[in-house]
C-alpha cells in the first residue's frame, strides 16, 4: 500500500521561500503511470492543485497551476523515493495546509494515494 | 479555464436517506476524467469515484456517479453516519491541468 509523507517547516517568513518534501513508500517515483503532486487547502475552503511531475525515465517534467507557475518549483530525488515543492516570495495568502499525492493514471488521473497534509503558516 | 461549481453548498439530510451532489462544468469535460473526493474534518480527501461512475478501492457500492458533459452527478443511498463529509468534485484536462469544485457538505439533519 503507497504511503506519502509531508515534511518541512511549518512557520515560513513573508517573502522567504516555503519548502516541503514528499517521501513515499509502497511505490516508486519512477513510476511512469503516475504523476506526483501537490494540492493545498486553506483553512476552511477547498483544494487547489499546485503542481505535479512525472518521470519520463530520463528527466522529471513538471507541470504548474497557472496561477502559481511563477513561483512554483517541483522537483524529484530517485534515490530518495521524494518528491519536493519550493514556493517562492510566500505571503499570508499561501497559508495553508499542504498535501502530496500520487495521481494515478489507471484510476482515470484521479488523486488516490495522499499525506496526512501538513499545515504551513506564513507569518513574520 | 474549466470552472467546476457544485451545489448544493449544504445537504442536510437523516441517516439511510438519499443525496444528490451535483457538479456543474463551464466547459465539456471527458468522462474518463471526472472524480469525487470525500473529506472529513482534520483528514486528507479520500478517492471514492474515478472516470465519473468507477468507484475507487474499498469504496461501497451505495456510492455511485453518473454524468457527461457539463453535468455529474454523486449519488450516495442509504446514507450512513461515516458518510457526512464534504464532497470534492475534480477534473482533469484544461487549463489548469486539475481543478476541483468548492465542494458540498453533507451534514445530518
Amino acid at each position: 500500500q503507497v504511503q506519502l509523507q509531508e515534511s518541512g517547516p511549518g512557520l515560513v517568513k513573508p517573502s522567504q521561500t516555503l519548502s516541503l518534501t514528499c517521501t513515499v513508500s509502497g511505490d516508486s517515483v519512477d513510476n511512469r503511470n503516475a504523476y506526483w503532486s501537490w494540492v493545498r487547502q486553506p483553512a476552511g475552503t477547498g483544494l487547489e492543485w499546485i503542481g505535479h511531475i512525472y518521470n519520463t525515465g530520463v528527466s522529471g517534467v513538471p507541470n504548474y497551476n497557472p496561477s502559481l507557475r511563477s513561483r512554483v518549483t517541483v522537483s524529484l530525488d530517485t534515490a530518495k523515493n521524494q518528491f519536493s515543492l519550493n514556493l517562492n516570495s510566500v505571503t499570508a495568502a499561501d497559508t495553508a495546509t499542504y498535501y502530496c499525492a500520487r495521481v494515478a493514471f489507471w484510476n482515470g488521473l484521479g488523486f488516490d494515494s495522499w499525506g496526512q497534509g501538513t499545515l504551513v503558516t506564513v507569518s513574520s | 479555464e474549466i470552472v467546476l461549481t457544485q451545489s448544493p453548498g449544504t445537504l442536510s439530510l437523516s441517516p439511510g436517506h438519499t443525496a444528490t451532489l451535483s457538479c456543474r462544468a463551464s466547459q465539456s469535460v471527458s468522462t474518463t476524467w471526472l472524480s469525487w473526493y470525500q473529506q472529513k474534518p482534520g483528514q486528507a480527501p479520500r478517492l471514492i469515484i474515478y472516470s465519473t461512475s468507477n468507484r475507487a478501492t474499498g469504496i461501497p457500492d451505495r456510492f455511485s456517479g453518473s454524468g457527461s458533459g457539463t453535468d455529474f452527478t454523486l449519488t450516495i443511498s442509504r446514507l450512513e453516519p461515516e458518510d457526512f463529509a464534504v464532497y470534492y468534485c475534480q477534473q482533469y484536462g484544461n487549463t489548469p491541468e486539475f481543478s476541483f469544485g468548492p465542494g458540498t457538505t453533507v451534514d445530518i439533519k
